[in-house]
């Protein structure tokens, strides 16, 4: 069956444009999670939808990062004005909820120049 | 906050060499543990995971026990194979519902 996909898969911007990267979770699939992994590191928390709902933002750097997921299925992660400080791979992961474990996207990787 | 840390690497192991790779955690309660693998130019994957102390996860020769007296989850394989060169990360889950706290990963390299 269909993974979670993500797109796009390579994205370069330069300094002070904005971007937009989208998660398609698996369907029926209640939480939605994102992450950022830079070069070398772990993934480290951004935010968290319940269907509709962000129920936990507190991960996001700034206020030039935002998230949506307005019908609980697709989820969006804009970012504005971006930095070369956001350079990495933005993660995308669902699950069905209840305790379950998630699946990852392959992620989107942003470099900004 | 909670956290999870895990021994640096790169671990370069010939084939069939025994594997360990330490994970500690910090964490208020009783978190579920877990290990992803990521391998080259693939996504992050469920390996295996354990919800309570003394629970051991287990998936394709691969263990690892929840232990709460040393607040470790170390990943063990008997055998190494070059098909299991790939990053692993160590990861906690303080609640049901929470995201993830992973740690910085551990790049392991299998030489026939």
């Amino acid at each position: 069956g269909a993974g979670v996909s993500q797109s796009p898969r390579y994205k370069v911007a330069k300094r002070g444009q904005d971007v937009a990267l989208r998660c398609d979770p698996i369907s029926g699939h209640v939480s939605l999670f994102w992450y950022q992994q830079a070069l070398g590191q772990g993934p480290e928390f951004l935010t968290y939808f319940q269907n509709e709902a962000q129920l936990d933002k507190s991960g996001l750097p700034s206020d030039r990062f935002f998230a949506e997921r307005p019908e609980g299925s697709v989820s969006t992660l804009k970012i504005q004005r971006t930095q070369q400080e956001d350079s990495a791979v933005y993660l995308c992961a669902s699950t069905p909820g209840g305790g379950a474990s998630e699946y990852f996207g392959p992620g989107t990787r942003l470099l900004v120049l | 906050g909670d956290s999870v840390t895990q021994m640096e690497g790169p671990v370069t192991l010939s084939e069939e060499a025994f594997l360990t790779i330490n994970c500690t955690y910090t964490a208020t309660g009783y978190p579920s543990l877990f290990w992803y693998v990521q391998y080259p130019g693939e996504g992050l994957q469920l390996l295996l995971k354990a919800t309570k102390a003394d629970d051991k996860g287990s998936n394709k020769g691969f263990e690892a026990t929840y232990r709460k007296e040393t607040t470790s989850f170390h990943l063990e394989k008997g055998s190494v194979q070059v098909s299991d060169s790939a990053v692993y990360f160590c990861a906690l889950r303080g609640g049901s519902q929470g995201n993830l706290i992973f740690g910085k990963g551990t790049k392991l390299s299998v030489k026939p």
